[in-house]
């Protein structure tokens, strides 16, 4: 079956733009995950989406960055007023259920920012 | 201190030999231990996962968990030319949903 999309797979923006970044799950997963993944920092969890409690945005590093999960499927992250600190790799995963289920990643979008 | 360390390599080594890839930890709460491949341009992919210390096998690859001394292994029989990637470790804390905190990556490269 389809595995997680992401779009777009590359992102150049400038500075002080901003960008939206998209991801749609497997279907029927109910939990959607966002990290970023820069060079030398490894994965960063951002935020995460369980159904339809509050998500949990402890890794969210400004308030430049926010996500939404629309009907409880595909997710936007976006960010504002971009930063060159801004370019990674922006990964996006989904799992069946809270507790521990194996996350299944997307290809990632490449983000960056001139 | 980084949560979970990683030597980022790279890792060369000749096709058939035993790699040894290696992950510490500083909190000793940590509950589920994963390791991750994530080849080139891809994201990453879940290969194996463990509960408690002690080994796990699956076919070429085992993993090795010492919550003594925080210390994760992954080893690789027989490595093979696609074997090469970047591996991830992965910790999960516990009471923190189902977020995970990875290592930097270990890039290997086996050659022919």
């Amino acid at each position: 079956g389809a595995g997680v999309s992401q779009s777009p797979s590359n992102k150049v923006t400038e500075k002080g733009k901003d960008v939206e970044l998209r991801c749609d799950p497997i279907s029927g997963h109910t939990a959607l995950y966002w990290y970023r993944q820069s060079l030398g920092q490894g994965l960063e969890f951002l935020i995460y989406f369980q159904g339809n409690s509050a998500p949990d945005k402890s890794g969210l590093p400004s308030d430049r960055f926010s996500a939404e999960r629309t009907g409880g499927s595909v997710s936007t992250l976006t960010i504002q007023r971009t930063q060159q600190e801004d370019s990674a790799v922006y990964l996006c995963a989904s799992s069946q259920a809270a507790g521990f289920s194996e996350q299944y990643f997307g290809p990632g979008t490449r983000l960056t920012v001139t | 201190q980084k949560e979970v360390e990683q030597d980022p390599g790279p890792l060369s080594v000749p096709e058939g030999a035993i790699v040894s890839l290696n992950c510490t930890y500083s909190n000793s709460a940590f509950q589920y231990f994963m390791w991750y491949r994530q080849y080139s341009r891809k994201g990453p992919e879940l290969l194996m996962y463990t509960y408690s210390s002690g080994n796990k096998e699956d076919g070429r690859f085992t993993a090795q968990v010492d919550k003594s001394s925080k210390y994760i292994s992954l080893f690789i029989r027989d490595s093979q030319p696609s074997d090469s990637a970047t591996y991830l470790c992965a910790n999960r804390p516990p009471g923190g949903g189902n977020k995970l905190t990875f290592g930097t990556g270990t890039q290997l490269k086996v050659e022919l």
